[in-house]
C-alpha cells in the first residue's frame, strides 16, 4: 500500500536558525498536506499543495510539491520557540468520495533552544 | 470556528474492560473518521465512516472495534475488550464532502490508558 516517508524524525535548532522537513510518497499523490501538532495536542491543518511543482507560503514557512508531485518539504525560516512540534506530512488515499483518507508520515518532532 | 469534539479527553481503564470513545463531528460534515496516535508515533488511520456505515477500517481495526453513529450528532468508537497495546490517544476526525474540501478537521483528542 502507498507509504509516505518523512525526514528527519528529529531536529533540534537554535532560535534563529532554519529548519527543514522532507516527505516522500511511494506513490504519485493528487495532493498533500501538512498538519502540525504541538506537544500534547491534536493536529492542526497548515496547507494543501495540489499542483506539481507548486510553492506556497505562510510568513515564515514555505511548503513545496514536487514535480512529479511524489514529494514534498517544508521549510521554516528563523525559527522561533512557537514553532515547537511535530509536523507530519499526509498524503490521500481514494477518490475523494466515501474511500478517501489521508495516510500521515512518521513527522518530523521540531524542537527550538531559546 | 466549528470544531470536533471529543469526550473524554482522557480515560483510565483496566484490561479486558469495554469502553466507548465518543465524538461530535462539524455539523454539516458527511465523512468521519478515528485515528490513533501511541505515545511518539505516526498517526494511524484507523477507519473512515459515510452514510451510516463503515467505508473503510485498517488492519489495527479488528473484531474488538466498532463504530456508530446512534444519532445525528454523535460518532462513537467502542472498544469491546481493551488490552495493553491499546493504549493510545484517539483522535476523531471530520470531512466535509467530496468536492474540493479533502482536509480533515481533528478533535483534541481522548487518551486511554489501559492498565
Amino acid at each position: 500500500g502507498q507509504q509516505v516517508m518523512q525526514i528527519p524524525q528529529y531536529q533540534h535548532v537554535q532560535e534563529g536558525e532554519d529548519f527543514t522537513t522532507y516527505c516522500n510518497s511511494s506513490t504519485t499523490l493528487s495532493n498533500i498536506q501538512w498538519y502540525k501538532q504541538r506537544p500534547g495536542g491534536h493536529p492542526v491543518f497548515l496547507i494543501q499543495l495540489v499542483k506539481s511543482g507548486e510553492v506556497k507560503k505562510q510568513k515564515r514557512l514555505t511548503f513545496q510539491f514536487g514535480e512529479a508531485k511524489k514529494n514534498s518539504s517544508l521549510h521554516i525560516t528563523a525559527t522561533q520557540t512557537t514553532d515547537v512540534g511535530t509536523y507530519f506530512c499526509a498524503g490521500p488515499m481514494g477518490s475523494g468520495g466515501s474511500n478517501y483518507k489521508l495516510t500521515f508520515g512518521k513527522g518530523t518532532l521540531l524542537t527550538v533552544n531559546p | 470556528e466549528p470544531e470536533v469534539t471529543q469526550t473524554p479527553s482522557h480515560q483510565v481503564t483496566q484490561m479486558g474492560q469495554e469502553v466507548i470513545l465518543r465524538c461530535v463531528p462539524i455539523s454539516n460534515h458527511l465523512y468521519f473518521y478515528w485515528y490513533r496516535q501511541i505515545l511518539g508515533q505516526k498517526v494511524e488511520f484507523l477507519v473512515s465512516f459515510y452514510n451510516n456505515e463503515i467505508s473503510e477500517k485498517s488492519e489495527i481495526f479488528d473484531d474488538q472495534f466498532s463504530v456508530e453513529r446512534p444519532d445525528g450528532s454523535n460518532f462513537t468508537l467502542k472498544i469491546r475488550s481493551t488490552k495493553l497495546e491499546d493504549s493510545a490517544m484517539y483522535f476523531c476526525a471530520s470531512r466535509r464532502d467530496r468536492v474540493g474540501a479533502n482536509v480533515l478537521t481533528f478533535g483534541a483528542g481522548s487518551r486511554l490508558t489501559v492498565l
